[in-house]
């Protein structure tokens, strides 16, 4: 069974950055493809951006491209979120997700729980 | 990008009825539609994906269908701990769009 446990809940001031974490357990790191997805008050999910481990490349939504890096270290099985340059309105739950990918389906199969970032002066 | 709508945007029903949800892609995504249930609190739930295929422990009152623009989630007869919100998911294309959501509500 697939685990991603996320880094504990953070409190920010605007202009500020924030690194997430999210160790996996119990699935393919390398191969598989992490990705991070937030959701802020009132508003639905929206993927930032992803990578796959064993080729180290990131893929970012062009309105987080200029403020994220996503990386991963696949000794500690660990992924990273790094937002830069924080507003208010990157108050949100980020989530870490692996996207799966058996055959030509693509899905977010496991979830971590979420780490709420709250930025605020 | 490729946008995704749903409708309706919410949805007040009862237990035992059947309800259905709508997704539209902006262009064509094939079979590439996912659905995830979402609560207060807790991380999204993968329910459906490949616009069909029901993920293993769903239970099987929930379904979807659609091909190329147009999808829909159904739920067969609601159960109490079905009211959450959904979403619909492209996986045809970077970068990875969701639905605005559909909050289902008890009546």
């Amino acid at each position: 069974q697939v685990q991603l446990v996320q880094s504990g809940a953070e409190v920010k001031k605007p202009g500020s950055s924030v690194k997430v974490s999210c160790k996996a357990s119990g699935g393919t790191f390398s191969t598989d493809t992490l990705s991070w997805v937030r959701q802020a008050p009132g508003h639905g999910l929206e993927w930032m951006g992803g990578i796959m481990p064993m080729s180290g490349r990131p893929n970012y939504a062009q309105k987080f491209q200029d403020r994220v890096t996503i990386s991963a270290d696949k000794s500690t099985s660990t992924g990273y979120l790094d937002l830069r340059s924080l507003r208010s309105d990157d108050t949100a739950v980020y989530y870490c997700a692996r996207e799966r990918v058996v055959g030509n389906d693509w899905y977010f199969d496991f979830w971590g729980r979420g780490t709420l970032v709250t930025v605020s002066s | 990008d490729i946008q995704m709508t749903q409708s309706p945007s919410s949805l007040s029903a009862s237990v035992g009825d059947r309800v259905t949800i709508t997704c539209r892609a902006s262009q064509g995504i094939t079979k590439y539609l996912n659905w995830f249930q979402l609560k207060p609190g807790e991380a999204p739930k993968l329910l459906i994906y490949s616009a069909s295929t029901l993920q293993i422990g769903v239970p099987s009152r929930f379904s979807g269908s659609g091909s190329g623009t147009d999808f829909t989630l159904t739920i067969s007869s609601l159960q109490p701990e079905d009211f959450a919100t959904y979403y619909c998911q492209q996986s045809y294309s970077y970068p990875r769009t969701f639905g605005p959501g559909t909050k289902l509500e008890i009546k």
